[in-house]
């Protein structure tokens, strides 16, 4: 089968704590993307990138790190200097080779709980 | 910066009507993409439809259509004969050529029986 997936669906973190949260692909896929989704606020970019060991900083990278050592996967650490963690978190990649398939395709989340 | 305003915050249509669901955005470039995502309560994010900036066609999937319009940046959907599964939060999006796209807050869509 052929998609993205992330794990876990759910994950429980204690104040101080680092946690991963793992998204791979399976379609060959050249970039990857990690956006946070809050109530009423839409899809925020935290991290991107486009080539194995390379990747780039989004709008609220801030508590957040990334690596992208393997062409396949793509994992987020959100650190303990994330200051309000607790959110669904998405993972996205997309073919980019040429305009006309260049289309963002999303896993099914993970939902991050600070307790 | 893009920016992507979406005005409605919820819409609700009865089963088998129509609902338009409002997309603005800001931009100074001229070629890019505009997307229309669906979110329904599982919280998987669908493609519902896609559009070129440069094709001058509106794009459509089967009930999904869009009604573009380049000059006033407009970027609206369209869907006809609305079924119960259409219930959703909708979220259109932004995105030139080899960059993250930019969404908007999103609209929530309920279809009543």
């Amino acid at each position: 089968d052929g998609g993205i997936t992330q794990s876990p669906k759910y994950l429980f973190r204690k104040e101080g704590q680092n946690v991963t949260l793992s998204c791979e692909q399976n379609l060959n896929h050249d970039a990857m993307y990690w956006y946070r989704q809050d109530p009423g606020q839409g899809l925020r970019l935290i991290y991107y990138s486009q080539i194995v060991n390379d990747f780039q900083k989004g709008d609220i990278a801030e508590g957040y790190s990334v690596s992208r050592e393997k062409k396949e996967s793509f994992p987020l650490t959100v650190t303990s200097a994330q200051k309000n963690p607790t959110a669904f978190y998405l993972c996205a990649s997309s073919i980019e080779e040429r305009p006309s398939t260049d289309t963002q395709y999303f896993g099914p989340g993970t939902r991050l709980t600070v307790l | 910066a893009q920016t992507v305003t979406q005005s409605q915050p919820e819409m609700s249509v009865q089963e088998a009507e129509t609902v338009t669901l409002s997309c603005t955005y800001d931009t100074s470039e001229s070629n890019y993409y505009l997307f229309w995502y669906k979110q329904p309560p599982s919280r998987q994010m669908i493609l519902v439809i896609r559009q070129e900036a440069y094709k001058q066609q509106n794009a459509t999937e089967n009930r999904f259509s869009v009604n573009f319009q380049k000059a006033a940046k407009s970027f609206s959907l369209k869907i006809s004969d609305s079924q119960l599964g259409d219930t959703a939060m909708y979220f259109c999006a932004f995105m030139k050529h080899h960059t993250p796209l930019v969404f908007g807050k999103g609209t929530r869509l309920s279809v009543i029986a």
